[in-house]
Protein backbone atom coordinates (compact mmCIF):
# COMPACT_ATOMS: atom_id res chain seq x y z
CA UNK A 1 0.00 0.00 0.00
CA UNK A 2 1.15 3.00 -0.60
CA UNK A 3 2.35 5.31 2.94
CA UNK A 4 4.10 8.36 3.51
CA UNK A 5 6.43 8.61 6.01
CA UNK A 6 7.30 11.92 7.45
CA UNK A 7 10.06 12.75 10.33
CA UNK A 8 8.05 12.98 14.30
CA UNK A 9 9.47 15.99 14.89
CA UNK A 10 11.81 19.16 13.23
CA UNK A 11 12.86 21.96 15.99
CA UNK A 12 14.05 25.22 14.33
CA UNK A 13 15.38 28.62 15.95
CA UNK A 14 13.39 31.72 15.19
CA UNK A 15 14.67 32.84 11.97
CA UNK A 16 16.23 30.13 10.27
CA UNK A 17 14.51 27.44 7.75
CA UNK A 18 12.88 24.40 8.47
CA UNK A 19 12.31 21.95 5.75
CA UNK A 20 9.71 18.75 6.16
CA UNK A 21 10.63 15.93 4.58
CA UNK A 22 7.82 13.55 3.41
CA UNK A 23 8.92 10.27 1.75
CA UNK A 24 7.07 7.72 -0.74
CA UNK A 25 7.04 5.31 -3.17
CA UNK A 26 7.32 7.74 -6.79
CA UNK A 27 5.65 10.49 -4.35
CA UNK A 28 6.92 12.55 -7.37
CA UNK A 29 4.73 11.54 -9.99
CA UNK A 30 1.85 12.66 -7.87
CA UNK A 31 0.59 15.79 -6.29
CA UNK A 32 1.41 16.34 -2.49
CA UNK A 33 -0.30 18.84 -0.77
CA UNK A 34 0.80 20.21 2.77
CA UNK A 35 -1.03 20.87 5.68
CA UNK A 36 -0.31 22.72 9.06
CA UNK A 37 -2.36 21.40 12.30
CA UNK A 38 -2.31 23.76 15.28
CA UNK A 39 -3.30 22.11 18.17
CA UNK A 40 -7.07 21.97 18.81
CA UNK A 41 -7.49 23.23 15.61
CA UNK A 42 -8.33 22.13 12.19
CA UNK A 43 -5.85 21.47 9.55
CA UNK A 44 -5.28 24.09 7.11
CA UNK A 45 -3.58 23.63 3.66
CA UNK A 46 -0.50 25.54 2.94
CA UNK A 47 0.93 24.23 -0.25
CA UNK A 48 -1.16 22.20 -2.66
CA UNK A 49 0.16 21.04 -6.21
CA UNK A 50 3.93 20.58 -4.70
CA UNK A 51 4.70 24.48 -4.31
CA UNK A 52 1.11 26.77 -5.00
CA UNK A 53 0.39 28.30 -2.38
CA UNK A 54 -3.25 29.46 -1.21
CA UNK A 55 -4.25 32.89 -1.20
CA UNK A 56 -3.30 34.30 2.69
CA UNK A 57 -0.54 31.44 3.18
CA UNK A 58 2.96 33.89 3.74
CA UNK A 59 5.83 33.61 0.76
CA UNK A 60 7.93 32.08 3.49
CA UNK A 61 6.22 28.28 3.14
CA UNK A 62 7.19 26.54 0.32
CA UNK A 63 7.37 23.19 -1.00
CA UNK A 64 8.87 20.82 -3.95
CA UNK A 65 8.56 17.37 -4.97
CA UNK A 66 10.74 15.17 -6.86
CA UNK A 67 11.62 11.24 -6.65
CA UNK A 68 10.40 9.63 -3.34
CA UNK A 69 10.43 12.79 -1.59
CA UNK A 70 8.35 16.30 -1.14
CA UNK A 71 9.90 19.18 0.93
CA UNK A 72 7.88 21.51 2.79
CA UNK A 73 10.08 24.89 3.32
CA UNK A 74 9.46 27.38 6.11
CA UNK A 75 12.28 30.03 5.84
CA UNK A 76 12.27 32.98 8.36
CA UNK A 77 10.67 30.54 10.44
CA UNK A 78 8.42 32.70 13.41
CA UNK A 79 6.82 30.98 16.75
CA UNK A 80 3.51 31.73 15.23
CA UNK A 81 4.26 28.79 12.92
CA UNK A 82 5.10 25.82 15.82
CA UNK A 83 2.32 23.37 14.70
CA UNK A 84 1.41 19.85 13.03
CA UNK A 85 2.07 19.34 9.72
CA UNK A 86 1.30 16.27 7.41
CA UNK A 87 1.70 15.61 3.90
CA UNK A 88 -0.79 14.14 1.43
CA UNK A 89 -0.91 12.57 -1.84
CA UNK A 90 -3.34 10.80 -3.78
CA UNK A 91 -2.47 6.95 -5.23
CA UNK A 92 -3.92 7.45 -8.53
CA UNK A 93 -3.64 3.76 -9.08
CA UNK A 94 -5.88 3.32 -6.54
CA UNK A 95 -7.68 6.83 -6.56
CA UNK A 96 -7.09 6.57 -2.34
CA UNK A 97 -6.13 9.40 -0.51
CA UNK A 98 -3.27 9.06 1.77
CA UNK A 99 -2.06 11.56 4.66
CA UNK A 100 1.92 11.16 6.11
CA UNK A 101 2.94 9.98 9.58
CA UNK A 102 2.61 14.32 10.44
CA UNK A 103 5.65 16.33 11.76
CA UNK A 104 5.53 18.65 15.27
CA UNK A 105 7.54 21.55 14.18
CA UNK A 106 8.72 23.57 17.38
CA UNK A 107 10.49 26.83 17.52
CA UNK A 108 13.15 27.11 19.78
CA UNK B 1 -17.14 32.47 2.35
CA UNK B 2 -17.77 28.89 2.09
CA UNK B 3 -18.09 27.32 5.62
CA UNK B 4 -19.06 23.56 7.07
CA UNK B 5 -19.90 22.33 10.40
CA UNK B 6 -20.39 19.05 11.66
CA UNK B 7 -22.86 18.02 13.93
CA UNK B 8 -24.10 14.49 15.03
CA UNK B 9 -23.30 11.99 17.45
CA UNK B 10 -21.06 12.43 20.57
CA UNK B 11 -20.55 9.63 22.99
CA UNK B 12 -21.66 6.27 21.96
CA UNK B 13 -21.49 2.58 22.59
CA UNK B 14 -19.67 -0.09 20.81
CA UNK B 15 -21.82 -1.55 17.90
CA UNK B 16 -24.21 1.10 17.58
CA UNK B 17 -24.12 3.63 14.05
CA UNK B 18 -22.37 6.75 14.22
CA UNK B 19 -24.07 9.39 12.38
CA UNK B 20 -22.55 12.61 11.02
CA UNK B 21 -24.01 15.23 9.09
CA UNK B 22 -22.05 18.30 7.52
CA UNK B 23 -23.49 21.52 6.60
CA UNK B 24 -22.63 23.60 3.96
CA UNK B 25 -23.10 27.24 4.28
CA UNK B 26 -21.89 30.15 1.50
CA UNK B 27 -22.19 27.74 -1.37
CA UNK B 28 -23.73 25.29 -3.42
CA UNK B 29 -23.22 21.41 -2.23
CA UNK B 30 -24.15 20.95 -6.13
CA UNK B 31 -21.25 23.04 -7.67
CA UNK B 32 -19.89 19.87 -9.84
CA UNK B 33 -16.44 21.40 -9.35
CA UNK B 34 -15.83 20.00 -5.78
CA UNK B 35 -16.78 16.71 -3.87
CA UNK B 36 -17.06 15.98 -0.26
CA UNK B 37 -14.86 14.45 2.12
CA UNK B 38 -14.98 12.76 5.82
CA UNK B 39 -11.46 12.58 7.55
CA UNK B 40 -10.60 11.76 11.02
CA UNK B 41 -8.03 12.29 13.68
CA UNK B 42 -7.68 10.09 17.02
CA UNK B 43 -6.77 11.89 19.71
CA UNK B 44 -2.90 12.37 19.69
CA UNK B 45 -2.94 10.80 16.27
CA UNK B 46 -2.56 11.51 12.85
CA UNK B 47 -5.30 12.20 10.28
CA UNK B 48 -6.73 9.25 8.22
CA UNK B 49 -8.75 9.57 5.17
CA UNK B 50 -12.57 8.12 5.50
CA UNK B 51 -13.76 8.83 1.76
CA UNK B 52 -15.23 11.22 0.03
CA UNK B 53 -18.81 11.38 -2.29
CA UNK B 54 -19.10 13.47 -5.45
CA UNK B 55 -22.12 15.99 -5.75
CA UNK B 56 -23.44 12.89 -8.30
CA UNK B 57 -23.58 10.79 -5.47
CA UNK B 58 -20.99 8.32 -6.49
CA UNK B 59 -18.08 7.29 -3.69
CA UNK B 60 -15.02 6.29 -2.90
CA UNK B 61 -14.01 4.94 0.14
CA UNK B 62 -10.56 3.92 2.21
CA UNK B 63 -10.79 0.08 1.71
CA UNK B 64 -9.95 -0.23 6.03
CA UNK B 65 -13.75 1.34 6.55
CA UNK B 66 -15.38 0.69 3.41
CA UNK B 67 -17.68 -2.21 4.78
CA UNK B 68 -18.64 -0.21 7.84
CA UNK B 69 -19.31 3.19 6.00
CA UNK B 70 -21.78 4.89 3.80
CA UNK B 71 -21.96 8.54 2.44
CA UNK B 72 -24.59 10.31 1.41
CA UNK B 73 -25.73 14.13 -0.06
CA UNK B 74 -29.10 16.19 0.83
CA UNK B 75 -29.32 19.15 -1.94
CA UNK B 76 -32.21 20.21 -0.80
CA UNK B 77 -30.85 20.57 3.18
CA UNK B 78 -27.49 21.56 1.14
CA UNK B 79 -25.33 18.88 3.51
CA UNK B 80 -23.46 15.57 3.32
CA UNK B 81 -23.91 12.87 5.68
CA UNK B 82 -21.33 10.16 7.11
CA UNK B 83 -22.65 6.57 8.97
CA UNK B 84 -20.35 4.48 9.93
CA UNK B 85 -21.38 1.17 11.84
CA UNK B 86 -20.59 -1.39 14.25
CA UNK B 87 -18.56 1.16 16.29
CA UNK B 88 -15.55 0.33 18.46
CA UNK B 89 -13.55 2.25 20.60
CA UNK B 90 -10.95 2.64 17.76
CA UNK B 91 -13.27 4.89 16.28
CA UNK B 92 -12.75 7.34 18.84
CA UNK B 93 -11.57 10.42 16.83
CA UNK B 94 -12.22 13.81 16.05
CA UNK B 95 -14.10 13.94 12.83
CA UNK B 96 -13.66 16.46 10.28
CA UNK B 97 -15.76 17.11 7.17
CA UNK B 98 -13.59 18.89 4.11
CA UNK B 99 -14.50 20.31 0.72
CA UNK B 100 -12.60 18.66 -1.83
CA UNK B 101 -11.61 21.28 -5.04
CA UNK B 102 -10.85 19.10 -8.15
CA UNK B 103 -11.10 21.98 -10.76
CA UNK B 104 -12.45 20.42 -13.13
CA UNK B 105 -9.59 17.15 -13.20
CA UNK B 106 -9.63 13.72 -11.55
CA UNK B 107 -10.66 14.13 -7.51
CA UNK B 108 -8.09 11.45 -7.14
CA UNK B 109 -5.11 12.73 -8.90
CA UNK B 110 -5.71 16.80 -8.23
CA UNK B 111 -8.16 17.18 -5.09
CA UNK B 112 -7.31 19.21 -2.68
CA UNK B 113 -9.00 19.55 0.00
CA UNK B 114 -8.56 23.34 0.63
CA UNK B 115 -11.93 23.84 3.25
CA UNK B 116 -12.50 22.12 6.58
CA UNK B 117 -15.03 21.97 9.67
CA UNK B 118 -14.25 22.78 12.84
CA UNK B 119 -14.46 18.95 13.56
CA UNK B 120 -16.67 17.40 16.43
CA UNK B 121 -15.56 14.35 19.18
CA UNK B 122 -17.22 10.65 18.62
CA UNK B 123 -16.13 8.86 21.59
CA UNK B 124 -17.07 5.61 21.72
CA UNK B 125 -16.93 4.07 25.32
CA UNK B 126 -18.86 1.37 27.00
Amino acid sequence: SFELTQPPSVSVSPGQTASITCSGDKLGDQFASWFQQRPGQSPVLVIYQDSKRPPGIPERFSGSNSGNTATLTISGTQAVDEADYYCQAWDSSTALCVFGTGTKVTVV
Amino acid sequence: QLRLQESGSGLMKPSQTLSLTCAVSGGSISNGDYSWSWIRQPPGKGLEWIGYIYHSGSTYYNPSLKSRVTMSVDRSKNHFSLKLNSVTAADTAVYFCARLSCNGGLCYSVGLFDIWGQGTMVTVSS
